[in-house]
């Protein structure tokens, strides 16, 4: 299996709603990513786990609240976001050294 | 800091006709190098990296990308291009070591028929 999944493949919530986003890879990679990527921008990096710990986090809001329960879920808590948070969440994943980064196909997430 | 420079926001080319798309880093010691392609509504996937040997590196549909040190470059090629390269293209670098890799701003590669 050599595929990152992400679910759900949309998402429209309003500001007052709790949802979370779910990401999964099976290839036995030990760092995990999310971005967000707004129209016509690269992905800004918002947080990294390596081994199941959180490594990196890019001064992102805490109405964003990540979670890796095992090596190979990461999951996005959402709450309270803004319309400006509307965008394309995309999750990696890479391998101990090689840094090459493996993408979901994104959530499109849209906050009314 | 490690930075990426692509210069053009887009490039339109004609089907069949050959294509540059240029990428510059920030000078580093040791970089892994990479191209991605995110198709409308899609994820990136990657067209191919650069980590260590040959400077010339092949990548799936029909790309290239030759690594240059003295210039601090990572140009993609590609000798004819479709209707389906129509996408937009990241060059990508990373310390080696690094958990991070750096995007560049992007290229949107516009096939002219």
């Amino acid at each position: 299996d050599t595929e990152v999944t992400q679910t759900p493949k949309h998402l429209v919530m309003g500001m007052t709603n709790k949802k979370s986003l779910k990401c999964e890879q099976h290839m036995g990679h030990r760092a995990m990513y999310w971005y967000k990527q707004k129209a016509k921008k690269p992905p800004e990096l918002m947080f990294v786990y390596s081994y199941e710990k959180l490594s990196i986090n890019e001064s992102v809001p805490s109405r964003f609240s990540p979670e890796c329960p095992n090596s190979s879920l990461l999951n996005l808590h959402l709450h309270a976001l803004q319309p400006e948070d509307s965008a394309l969440y995309l999750c990696a994943s890479s391998q101990e050294w090689s840094n090459e980064q493996f993408f979901g196909p994104g959530t499109r997430l849209t906050v009314l | 800091a490690q930075s990426v420079t692509q210069l053009d926001s887009q490039v339109p080319v004609f089907e069949e006709a050959p294509v540059e798309l240029r990428c510059n880093y920030s000078s580093s010691v040791s970089v892994y190098l990479f191209w991605y392609v995110q198709y409308p509504n899609q994820g990136l996937q990657l067209l191919l990296k650069y980590l260590s040997g040959s400077t010339l590196v092949k990548g799936i549909n029909g790309f290239e990308a030759e690594f240059n040190k003295s210039q601090t470059s990572f140009h993609l090629r590609k000798p004819s291009v479709h209707i389906s390269d129509t996408a937009e293209y990241f060059c990508a670098v990373s310390d080696q070591g690094d958990d991070k890799i750096i995007f560049g701003k992007g290229t949107r590669l516009h096939i002219l028929p």
